[in-house]
């Protein structure tokens, strides 16, 4: 079957740096997403990796290993604006999103 | 980037009415666009694919003759939940993808409320 997995909840400090995990498995891939989703709004585009290796975009980062079927966000300097759930998603061979539960971030001062 | 518009914003209706929410790609084409619903503290449900100019793919345990989708132009998907029940109360989203890509554009969501 298709699966995603990522933590449910993680507590960071404000300045500090954090990774989220994701661990996919899903028939046939098409690169693996990563999403913001702060409480009652919809989802915001953060990355997308189709290709190993690791992919900056200021504060954040996102990894790729698609040989262990593993992701990660990097998010450095953190800001309390970054408290969001960030949602980790694999296209599949359909090039349908299927989507982790959400990893919820606190951020603490 | 890609703005993707839905409207209205938040509704509440009486049960037994129905209820069309719009998506729109702003400033792009889409040929597909997607539906979904997310209940509350949990992940998104994809509800349905949405291709331009023919009928909407389903998934499983949704009822396509309860939420009708459709697909008129390239950049205008609408979602009709019919004779709403509390029960479909939730917040649903439309994304979009651009012709030539993978990423998917969310619109703002829309808040239904069945009293």
């Amino acid at each position: 079957g298709q699966n995603i997995d990522q933590p449910t909840e993680m507590t960071a400090t404000e300045g500090a740096i954090v990774q989220i995990n994701c661990t996919y498995q899903t028939s046939g891939f098409n690169g693996l997403f990563w999403y913001q989703q702060h409480a009652g709004e919809a989802p915001t585009f953060l990355s997308y990796n189709v290709l190993d290796g690791l992919e900056e975009k200021g504060r954040f980062s996102s990894f790729l290993s698609r040989s262990k079927g593993y992701s990660y966000l990097l998010l450095k300097e953190l800001q309390m604006k970054d408290s969001a759930s960030y949602l980790c998603a694999s296209l599949d061979s359909n090039y349908q999103l299927i989507w982790g539960a959400g990893t919820k971030l606190i951020i603490k001062p | 980037g890609a703005v993707v518009s839905q409207h209205p914003s938040r509704v509440i209706c009486k049960s037994g009415t129905s209820v069309k929410i719009e998506c729109r790609s702003l400033d792009f084409q889409a040929t597909t666009m997607f539906w979904y619903r997310q209940f509350p503290k949990q992940s998104l449900m994809l509800m349905a694919t949405s291709n331009e100019g023919s009928k909407a793919t389903y998934e499983q345990g949704v009822e396509k003759d309860k939420f009708l989708i459709n697909h008129a132009s390239l950049t205008l998907s609408t979602l009709t939940v019919t004779s709403a029940h509390p029960e479909d109360s939730s917040f649903y989203i439309c994304s979009a993808r651009v012709l030539q890509g993978n990423e998917q554009f969310f619109g703002p969501g829309t808040r239904l409320t069945v009293l």
